[in-house]
């Protein structure tokens, strides 16, 4: 059974940093691309990056490109996200996915979530 | 970037029938048969319910189904239950390799 844990979230203050993990279990890590994708409180989905099985392919929303930087671990299972130069705006619960091309693109499987907060 | 177009609300009454619709262009739903549906229930995180238009991840009700006409797909409840009650949402694979998804619609059984 496919787990992916995340952590790493917090209250930061708006201009901070923050490095956000996903850890995958029950699954072939390195066979999957991987992404990140939030939801601000009360509002919908919004996808923030993603990374290819050997991190050479990575593409990242327009809101986000310059800021923040995805990276992965293959033999620790283990996905990151850098962000920098945070912003309000950027509040947010976290959550990792695997994003299977080969079936149409689908975030077949996802982790909890990891809030986000941003503020003075 | 601009995210898909869905209905904000949709509501049936119990063992009805409802769609929701979301509508891209040609760049994104129009362009490929990459939509993809979710279903989140408050406080959960969301759940594959239909992927590439139509095809049912294994586990899921035969009474979710998904079709695509140019630029709009389209995610199908049969027989319709009180669990049904949840948002959902579409996404689409763009061609500009991103990944897009749609504003989300609250499904109401009344």
């Amino acid at each position: 059974q496919v787990q992916l844990v995340e952590s790493g979230g917090g209250l930061v203050k708006p201009g901070g940093s923050l490095r956000l993990s996903c850890e995958a279990s029950g699954i072939t890590f390195s066979h999957y691309y991987m992404s990140w994708i939030r939801q601000a409180p009360g509002k919908g989905l919004e996808w923030v990056s993603y990374i290819s099985t050997g991190s050479s392919t990575i593409y990242y929303a327009d809101s986000v490109r310059g800021r923040f930087t995805i990276s992965r671990d293959n033999a620790k299972n283990s996905l990151f996200l850098q962000m920098n130069s945070l912003r309000a705006e950027d509040t947010a619960v976290y959550y990792c996915a695997t994003l299977s091309y080969s079936i149409g693109w689908p975030f077949d499987s996802w982790g909890q979530g990891t809030l986000v907060s941003v503020s003075s | 970037q601009s995210a898909l177009t869905q209905p904000a609300s949709v509501s049936g009454s119990p063992g009805q029938s409802i769609t929701i619709s979301c509508t891209g262009t040609s760049s994104d739903v129009g362009g490929f048969n990459y939509v993809s549906w979710y279903q989140q229930h408050p406080g959960e995180a969301p759940k594959l319910m239909i992927h590439r238009v139509s095809d049912r991840p294994s586990g899921i009700s035969n009474r979710f189904s998904g079709s695509k006409s140019g630029s709009t797909a389209s995610l199908t409840i049969s027989g319709l239950q009180a669990e049904d009650e949840a948002d959902y949402y579409c996404s689409s694979y763009t061609s500009s390799s991103d990944m897009v998804f749609g504003g989300g619609t609250k499904v109401t059984v009344l």
